[in-house]
């Protein structure tokens, strides 16, 4: 199976911060990967997909890059209602595996 | 609009049998590949099973293999999981979700299922 990390397991930002959070996929996913935001009991929401694609009516404030094992995760100015945990998942190969997730909050 | 309403869950013995449900309406659901998740409490997300539009593509983690059974009925609508042998590590919140082109782009609100004795 194909393990995926993310660094960190944790951050605290102040509003309008960048924050990047970085995966990191065990062997080669070429783009396969999306990131999504899960806010405390909800469902996670997709944000991004193929490593780079902003899901329709998401924010442009959050981006996604990097392809084979190395991927990176943006919020270019934190807003208050980003707070949540924001996982990666790679579908390159089943089981298509999270990380273990990047709690953000506010300073 | 997309909706997906899991339902089934509920507090069960080790070793005992859960049959969840997942409601599907707003899109064509023959159309997709649909996909269960899970995640335990205060922990992460673990990608469980997908199945295929026509039912004839299953796959498993490793963790539920032989355990559980992935199924659907186009005609309803309807995702299925069941769970037999169930243990402990099995408590969680179970998420359906819709894949488009292999990404789980639509998700419901869950059932929690809790294996304790």
């Amino acid at each position: 199976d194909i393990q995926m990390t993310q660094s960190p397991s944790s951050l605290s930002a102040s509003v309008g911060d960048r924050v990047t959070i970085t995966c990191q996929a065990s062997q080669d996913i070429s783009n396969y990967l999306n990131w999504y935001q899960q806010k405390p009991g909800k469902a996670p929401k997709l944000l991004i997909y193929d490593a780079s694609n902003l899901e329709t009516g998401v924010p442009s404030r959050f981006s996604g890059s990097g392809s084979g094992t190395d991927f990176t995760f943006t919020i270019s100015s934190l807003q208050p209602e980003d707070i949540a945990t924001y996982y990666c998942q790679q579908y390159d190969n089943p089981p298509f595996t999270f990380g273990p997730g990047t709690k953000v909050d506010i300073k | 609009q997309v909706q997906l309403v899991e339902s089934g869950g509920g507090l069960v013995k080790p070793g005992g049998s859960l049959r969840l449900s997942c409601a599907a309406s707003g899109f064509t659901f023959s159309d997709y590949y649909m996909s269960w998740i899970r995640q335990a409490p205060g922990k992460g997300l673990e990608w469980v099973s997908y199945i295929s539009s026509s039912g004839s593509t299953i796959y498993y983690a490793d963790s539920v293999k032989g355990r559980f059974t992935i199924s659907r009925d186009n005609a309803k609508n309807s995702l299925y999981l069941q769970m037999n042998s169930l243990r402990a590590e099995d408590t969680a919140v179970y998420y359906c979700a819709r894949i488009r082109e292999m990404v789980e782009d639509y998700w419901g609100q869950g059932t929690l299922v809790t294996v304790s004795s």
